[in-house]
């Protein structure tokens, strides 16, 4: 079946910015979307079909995809991004969702 | 503004069957989308289960399809999940999500819309 990996956690110094990667095998094939989740609170959905950014997410959060990554950035990092990412996709020939591991964003 | 609400035991004894309801308020799930189940183990990541659209179209996780059925109850706007032979492994907080329908290609895309979760425990 289909797997994406991210880094298990990325530390970041407070308004610098962090990046976090999902890689999968020719993901750049297919529709990446990401999620923040903070501790306590359902997911939030933070960029669809790899880079948009859906209402009233800050345009700090921006996303890419090629090859075997995605990349989900995020800008001048503050105290509210501290959270887990989570990556996603829709897996065509098995028809089913797949989720990334995860990947905690901690400041330094 | 939509929202969804999971209900159902917080407890369930092992090899018995977990039993929830999602209630949607704000958009008619006949209308369209896809309405499902994610889970996260405690301390775990994201674990998705199943969706259904308002088309009756199902997909299941594979490694948990076996167990799972879920339902539409159109007239009180709500969609179900029963998992069977339930171990301690089951144990999560359930969310109930709407999922983004590619009408060209049946893909579940994105969820937009979640439930607040509810805690699952599989003890005796």
């Amino acid at each position: 079946s289909y797997v994406l990996t991210q880094p298990p956690s990325v530390s970041v110094a407070p308004g610098k910015t962090a990046t976090i990667t999902c890689v999968g095998d020719n993901i750049e094939s297919k529709n990446v979307h990401w999620y923040q989740q903070r501790p306590g609170q359902a997911p939030v959905l933070v960029i669809s079909y790899d880079l948009d950014r859906p209402s009233g997410i800050s345009e700090r959060f921006s996303g890419s995809n090629s090859g075997n990554t995605a990349t989900l950035t995020i800008a001048t990092v503050e105290a509210g991004d501290e959270a887990a990412y989570y990556c996603q996709v829709w897996e065509n020939s098995g028809e089913h969702v797949v989720f990334g591991g995860g990947t905690k964003l901690t400041f330094l | 503004q939509v929202q969804l609400q999971e209900s159902g035991p917080g407890l369930v004894k092992p090899s018995e069957t977990l039993s929830l309801t999602c209630t949607v308020a704000g958009y008619s799930i006949s209308t369209a989308y896809y309405w499902g189940w994610i889970r996260q183990p405690p301390g775990g990541g994201l674990d998705w289960i199943a969706t259904i659209n308002h088309s009756g179209t199902t997909y299941y996780n594979p490694t948990l399809r076996s167990r799972i059925t879920m339902s539409m109850d159109t007239s009180n706007n709500q969609f179900s999940l029963n998992l069977s032979s339930v171990t301690a492994a089951d144990t999560a907080v359930y969310y109930c999500v709407r999922g983004e329908d590619d009408i060209l290609t049946n893909a579940c895309d994105y969820f937009d819309f979640w439930g607040q979760g509810t805690l699952v425990t599989v003890s005796s």
